[in-house]
């Protein structure tokens, strides 16, 4: 069964940079049946799709940070990482990690997310 | 970006109930539209997928219908376990963007 493990700080200083880290267990990032993604949520809010990637390593960005995120692969410890640069109070947020299906049509594009990890929460403050 | 609008944004139902909740689109997006549960303090799970296919182990209360831009996610005969927040998602296209959420509280 798989399982996305997130990791990372839970504490940032406003304009440094957030890291976080997924593992996945019970299946492998390089499958071409799956994209891997990102999403947060801030505290009492809804659910924001920020970031997803490929096996490849295409990846697609949410506009509202795309100046910001990279999201890249690591295929030898069997994960997905994510760096924010310049955070505010605004990127305040239980980041999930999660695996997208996708399209049939090509290129393959990432659809419903599911499974989820257990979120990790990040807080910008000095 | 495609808006995502649900209604209600909260709803207080006893229990054996049907509920309804709708999700509107700003435009059409076919059926690439997913439904997902989540309870305090979890992460959200896939419930129904492409606007009307059940998805597996989600009891079969749940379903879903719509397509172009107007969906509705049904529970019939609501359960105390069914206390969560719903949430719709389109992925018609990027940035996948989903709605703002509809809070079930039982009675």
């Amino acid at each position: 069964q798989l399982q996305l493990h997130g990791s990372g700080p839970g504490l940032v200083k406003p304009s440094e940079t957030l890291s976080l880290s997924c593992t996945v267990s019970g299946g492998s990032i390089k499958s071409p049946n799956y994209y891997w993604g990102w999403i947060r949520q801030a505290p009492g809010k809804g659910l924001e799709w920020i970031a997803s990637i490929y096996y490849t390593g295409s990846t697609y960005y949410n506009p509202s940070v795309q100046s910001r995120i990279t999201v890249s692969t690591d295929t030898a410890r069997n994960r997905v990482s994510l760096n924010l640069t310049s955070v505010t109070a605004a990127d305040t947020a239980v980041y999930y990690c999660a695996r997208h299906q996708i399209t049939v049509l090509e290129p393959p594009a990432p659809t419903r997310i599911d499974p989820w990890g257990q979120g990790t929460l990040v807080i910008v403050s000095s | 970006e495609i808006v995502l609008t649900q209604s209600p944004d909260f709803q207080s139902v006893t229990p054996k109930e049907k509920v309804t909740i709708t999700c509107r689109a700003s435009q059409s997006i076919g059926s690439s539209l997913h439904w997902y549960q989540q309870k305090p303090d979890q992460s959200p799970k896939l419930l129904i997928k492409y606007a009307s296919q059940s998805f597996s182990g989600v009891p079969s209360r749940f379903s879903g219908s719509g397509s172009g831009t107007d969906f509705t996610l049904t529970i019939n005969s609501l359960e105390a376990e069914d206390a969560a927040t719903y949430y719709c998602h389109q992925s018609s296209s990027l940035p996948q963007t989903f709605g703002q959420g509809t809070k079930v509280e039982i009675k």
